[in-house]
Order: C-alpha cells, then sequence, then structure tokens
C-alpha cells in the first residue's frame, strides 16, 4: 500500500498570501496519478488537479500542481477566503487507493 | 459530468448489516468506475472500494472480508454492503464515480452511525 505522508497538518495564513503544501508517497506514484481534492466544512472533497499538474474543469488558476514520482505540491498563489479549507493528495496508481491525512489551511 | 445521491438508514446496529445505495443521473452506467469512500467523523478518507461497469470489482485489502459492492444499472444504482459492523465503522459515507481509477464526480455523502 501507498502512504501518503502530507505535511504540514496545518497552515495559518492571511487571505492574499500563497500557500504551499506538500505530499510525499512511500514510493514512486507511476504516471504520476496524483490528485488533490479540497474539502470545505460539510461539503464533499471537490477533485482540485489530477495527473499531478493538471488542473480540473473549473478551477481557479491560482491552483497549481508540481512533483513526480514520490514528492509533489500544491501551490495556491493567493489565498481567497473560499480556499480555507482542507486539502488531500490522493493516488491512483496502485491499489489500494489511499488518501494522504489531509492539510487544512486556516485562516490567520 | 454524473450527479451522484446516497440514500440508506443513518444508523445500524453492530453486528449488523451496513446498505446503501447511490443514484445516479445525467449519464450511462454503461462505463466508468464506481466508487465507495468513506470519512469517520473529523477524520481522513477512506477508499472502500470500487466496481467497474463491466462488473469486477476492486475492494481495501483493511475491508475486503466484510464488502460487497454490487452494480444496477438497469436502475442507474450501485449499492455497498458492509457486514459485522462495529462503532469504527461509523462515517460519512460517499460514492463517487470516474473514467479511471480517479474518483472525480462525489455524491454529497451520508452518515452512517453505528450504535445500539
Amino acid at each position: 500500500e501507498i502512504v501518503l505522508t502530507q505535511s504540514p497538518g496545518t497552515l495559518s495564513l492571511s487571505p492574499g498570501e500563497r500557500a504551499t503544501l506538500s505530499c510525499r508517497a512511500s514510493q514512486s506514484v507511476t504516471n504520476d496519478y496524483l490528485a488533490w481534492f479540497q474539502q470545505r466544512p460539510g461539503q464533499a472533497p471537490r477533485l482540485l488537479i489530477y495527473g499531478a499538474t493538471s488542473r480540473a474543469t473549473g478551477v481557479p488558476d491560482r491552483f497549481s500542481g508540481r512533483g513526480t514520482g514520490t514528492d509533489f505540491t500544491l501551490s495556491i498563489s493567493r489565498l481567497e477566503p473560499e480556499d480555507f479549507a482542507v486539502y488531500y493528495c490522493q493516488q491512483s496508481s496502485y491499489s489500494p487507493l489511499t488518501f494522504g491525512g489531509g492539510t487544512r489551511v486556516e485562516i490567520k | 459530468q454524473v450527479q451522484l445521491q446516497e440514500s440508506g438508514p443513518g444508523l445500524v446496529k453492530p453486528s449488523e448489516t451496513l446498505s446503501l445505495t447511490c443514484t445516479v443521473s445525467g449519464g450511462s452506467m454503461n462505463s466508468d468506475y464506481w466508487n465507495w469512500i468513506r470519512q469517520p467523523p473529523g477524520k481522513g478518507l477512506e477508499w472502500v472500494g470500487f466496481i467497474y461497469y463491466s462488473g469486477n470489482t476492486n475492494y481495501n485489502p483493511s475491508l475486503k472480508s466484510r464488502v460487497t459492492i454490487s452494480l444496477d444499472t438497469s436502475k442507474n444504482q450501485f449499492s455497498l454492503r458492509l457486514r459485522s459492523v462495529t462503532a469504527a465503522d461509523t462515517a460519512i459515507y460517499f460514492c463517487a464515480s470516474g473514467s479511471g481509477w480517479l474518483p472525480d464526480s462525489w455524491g454529497q455523502g451520508t452518515l452512517v452511525t453505528v450504535s445500539s
């Protein structure tokens, strides 16, 4: 099973600041089948990034994904009020599909 | 994009079977992977398993002995059965779909509590 470790657990930032979230895999995620989801309170997760770097339909361009192999990053260039949420990385290279433990982005 | 909606009992007794249904609208079930994913209150996400439109299934090994996912394309539904539940199975259960293994469309989720 691929274990995904996200850091930091919580990120305290102000609107307009840049957020950088990390996801490290216990083994290489082949074909970069690494995705990022956003989850707001009381809502289902929403796909933001797939294939490590591709934005899903309707996702603002302030969200960007980078990385390959075992190290991946989600960046939010300028935080908007609606971006304060929990973010999960997820791999679809191997079964079982796995998720990271999440990073909470909170208002400082 | 398809819309998905979970339904089923919100309360299940310990040792009994949890049964949920996901109704799909706005698209055909004759393709794609149909997933169940759960989230204990205040915690992270755990993939339960999926069924491919052909009927092939893939389950999380941690739950495999207790899980069955089935498909009824005539009703545009797929279902989850989880046997011998305990309090540890209390969670929000999401159904989700994707053209590949990535679950890119999700239902809103339904909370299932295991308690006597």
